[in-house]
């Protein structure tokens, strides 16, 4: 079964510093990786995503996340935080066939950035 | 904005009473996943629809149940609501059989089981 693990509840950073959010993952085979944020009382936004290819990924609002097969990790990062960063994010991994098609979360990470 | 509407926004039902909640989906979607999000969790798999047939489905009881229309629309069922039904479920649209596009989700239903 595959599996995401996002192993901080929370993360606070400070406006204009560089921010990082963690997420391992576990699948059958290649994965296909996802990026969402929530903000309170909305649904999820897409922000970037990992099919193949170059392991840097950039996406919305100036995020990008890194790729690494051998961690098994699709860890999401800015260069400068921003104090509308706030928001709840979850990484969330798909399977290659059958029901691991689904999309799998994590628990979420908490992102404050302090102004 | 993602094109993918759900209705209603809230609702608040008593426990043992039967729900219905809607998804328009994105244009040009044949695939519609639902998503039950209990506080302070990651969204769970509660099943998927493609083209009106069930695609899948998570460790949900037989009380869940879905459809999904000709135009791609969809709808979750819920018998028999438990005070635990209680989460935002949201729903998703994506293109089918394409493994490796995105889904879009709408902004949820918040459903309160009193």
């Amino acid at each position: 079964a595959q599996s995401v693990a996002q192993p901080e509840d929370q993360v606070n950073v400070a406006e204009g510093n560089p921010l990082t959010v963690k997420c391992t993952y576990s699948v059958s085979g290649n994965p296909y990786l996802f990026w969402y944020v929530q903000y309170p009382n909305r649904g999820l936004q897409f922000l970037l995503k990992y099919i193949t290819g170059d392991n840097l990924v950039k996406g919305s609002y100036g995020f990008e996340a890194e790729f690494n097969k051998s961690q098994t990790s699709f860890h999401l990062k800015k260069p400068s935080a921003l104090v509308s960063d706030s928001a709840l994010y979850f990484c969330a991994v798909r399977g290659f066939s059958g029901s691991a098609r689904q999309l799998t979360f994590g628990s979420g990470t908490q992102l404050t950035v302090l102004p | 904005e993602t094109g993918v509407t759900q209705s209603p926004t809230h609702l608040i039902k008593t426990r043992g009473q039967q729900v219905t909640l809607r998804c328009s989906s994105q244009s040009g979607h044949n695939t519609v996943s639902w998503y039950q999000q209990a506080l302070g969790q990651g969204p769970q798999f509660i099943f998927q629809y493609y083209r009106e047939e069930e695609n899948g489905r998570g460790n949900f009881p037989p009380r869940f149940s879905g459809l999904q229309f000709p135009n791609y629309s969809s709808e979750l069922n819920v018998n028999a609501l438990e005070l635990d039904d209680s989460a935002l479920y949201l729903c998703a649209s994506s293109l089918g059989g394409v493994t490796n596009t995105e889904a879009f989700f709408g902004q949820g239903t918040r459903l309160t089981v009193v």
